[in-house]
């Protein structure tokens, strides 16, 4: 069964904490996404990764940072965690052909305080 | 401006019907792909079905069909007699393909809350 799998489910961080959000894919994709998701306006993609080291900003970056030293692994850096970054963080991996289906961890429900 | 738009942000239907979602996208290039995904309340996104720029049939997947008019930039969902699981936020995608090989990510829509009343 293949599998996406974000490190925690909830997390509730104070204001100005660094926090990483980890994601781990066994499916070997060389692409791998981070989504935010909040009600009413779907998913935005935040980065996403098309090959080790390499990231490209999606649509809303600022505030975020991402590492990914190995294939499998892709990590999201929130450098000083705000309020306005509580919500909903989806991580996804898929292949890197176009018609290919984005497999999606179960999320991570992020607080901050 | 907006990828990808869903103009239905919820909708109530009868078990049995037919229901559409509908979705428009935006993009000039010639290559891109459009998906379908599920989210129920338990909130695991579950991939529906697919459909090519350049595929000339109509996507289907047992219940679920895609009604693509390119012309008109648009992918509605077709879900055929409808289940009381069906019930969920259903979220329109779009992927846009690199000349050499290779593609963007998914770009969503705001998602349609689909409710199916027994």
């Amino acid at each position: 069964d293949v599998k996406v799998t974000q490190s925690s489910r909830y997390l509730v961080k104070r204001t100005g904490e660094k926090v990483f959000l980890e994601c781990v894919q066994d499916m070997d994709h060389e692409n791998m996404f981070w989504y935010r998701q909040d009600p009413g306006l779907g998913l935005r993609l935040i980065y996403f990764s098309y090959d080790v080291k390499m990231k490209e900003k999606g649509d809303i970056p600022e505030g975020y940072s991402v590492s990914r030293e190995k294939k499998e692994r892709f990590s999201l850096i929130l450098e000083s965690a705000s309020t306005n970054q509580t919500s909903m963080y989806l991580c996804a991996s898929s292949g890197l052909q176009l018609n290919t289906e984005a497999f999606f961890g179960q999320g991570t429900r992020l607080t901050v305080v | 401006a907006q990828k990808i738009t869903q103009t239905q942000p919820g909708m109530f239907v009868q078990e049995k019907e037919a229901v559409t979602l509908d979705c428009t996208y935006d993009t000039s290039d010639q290559s891109y792909g459009l998906f379908w995904y599920k989210q129920p309340s338990s909130g695991e996104m579950i991939f529906l079905i697919y459909q090519g720029s350049y595929d000339e049939q109509n996507a289907t997947e047992g219940r679920y069909s895609l009604n693509f008019q390119k012309a008109r930039k648009s992918a509605n969902l077709v879900i055929s007699a409808s289940q009381l699981g069906d019930s969920a936020m259903y979220f329109c995608a779009m992927r846009e393909g690199y000349s050499g090989g290779g593609a963007d990510g998914l770009t969503f829509g705001k998602g349609t809350h689909l409710i199916i009343q027994p």
